[in-house]
């Protein structure tokens, strides 16, 4: 299975602020025959499901803020929130879905100092 | 809009046997391929298993520590995606979600319902 792996766990900023989430996968998720990477970032607000707002590393979903900005390839990426607001506090999670089974990071925790 | 309903969550017995259910409406079930995610207490997110369309094979996968308890079946008629639990443990405590595959994100979790909880306790 490929292990993700997210830094750091938790993270506290002002609100403005830029917020920079780390994803590392054991493995390339990086597909050569259509040059795409399986990569998506999910939101989870507490007492909620989780929202994918973020695949192929980089296309945000429809109707996320361009606040939100996913970048990487291969076994690298990243999610930065540029400007970070109230609404934004949550729990943010990369997964790949390049091999079965699918697997998720641990989680990044994003607070409002 | 896409609604995804969770249901037959509960607290049950160690080795007992129930059933979930995904009520789906808002989107074309029967070209869906579906999956099941869950999350214990606390704790992160876990891919479950999946279903895809009957015109894709209609096969399912599991992780491996649910394969050969849990098992994954859909009724086109009904609209509705079923998670057969079995050989319960405390260790499968947790919210169950059930999502769809988004065909052009690549199979990503497009859309989830509100998950149902499954306390598993003597």
């Amino acid at each position: 299975d490929i292990v993700m792996t997210q830094s750091p766990d938790s993270l506290a900023l002002s609100l403005g602020e830029r917020a920079t989430i780390n994803c590392k996968s054991s493995q390339s998720v990086l597909y050569n025959i259509n040059n795409k990477n399986y990569l998506a970032w999910y939101q989870q607000k507490p007492g909620q499901p989780p929202k994918m707002i973020i695949y192929w590393a980089s296309t945000r979903e429809s109707g996320v803020p361009d606040r939100f900005r996913g970048g990487g390839s291969g076994t690298d990426f990243t999610l930065t929130i540029s400007s970070l607001q109230d609404e934004d506090v949550a729990v943010y999670y990369c997964q790949q879905y390049y091999t079965t089974p699918p697997t998720f990071g641990q989680g990044t925790k994003v607070e409002i100092k | 809009e896409v609604q995804l309903v969770e249901s037959g969550g509960g607290l049950v017995k160690p080795g007992d046997s129930p059933r979930l259910s995904c009520a789906a409406s808002g989107f074309i079930f029967s070209d869906a391929w579906m999956s099941w995610v869950r999350q214990a207490p606390g704790k992160g997110l876990e891919w479950v298993g999946r279903i895809k369309s009957k015109t894709d094979g209609g096969t399912t996968d599991y992780a491996a520590p649910v394969k050969g308890r849990f098992t994954i079946s859909r009724d086109d008629s009904k609209n509705t995606l079923y998670l057969q639990l079995g050989y319960l443990t405390s260790e499968d405590t947790a919210i169950y979600y059930c999502t769809t595959d988004k065909a052009v994100a690549g199979r990503a979790f497009d859309n989830w319902g509100q998950g149902t909880p499954v306390t598993v306790s003597s």
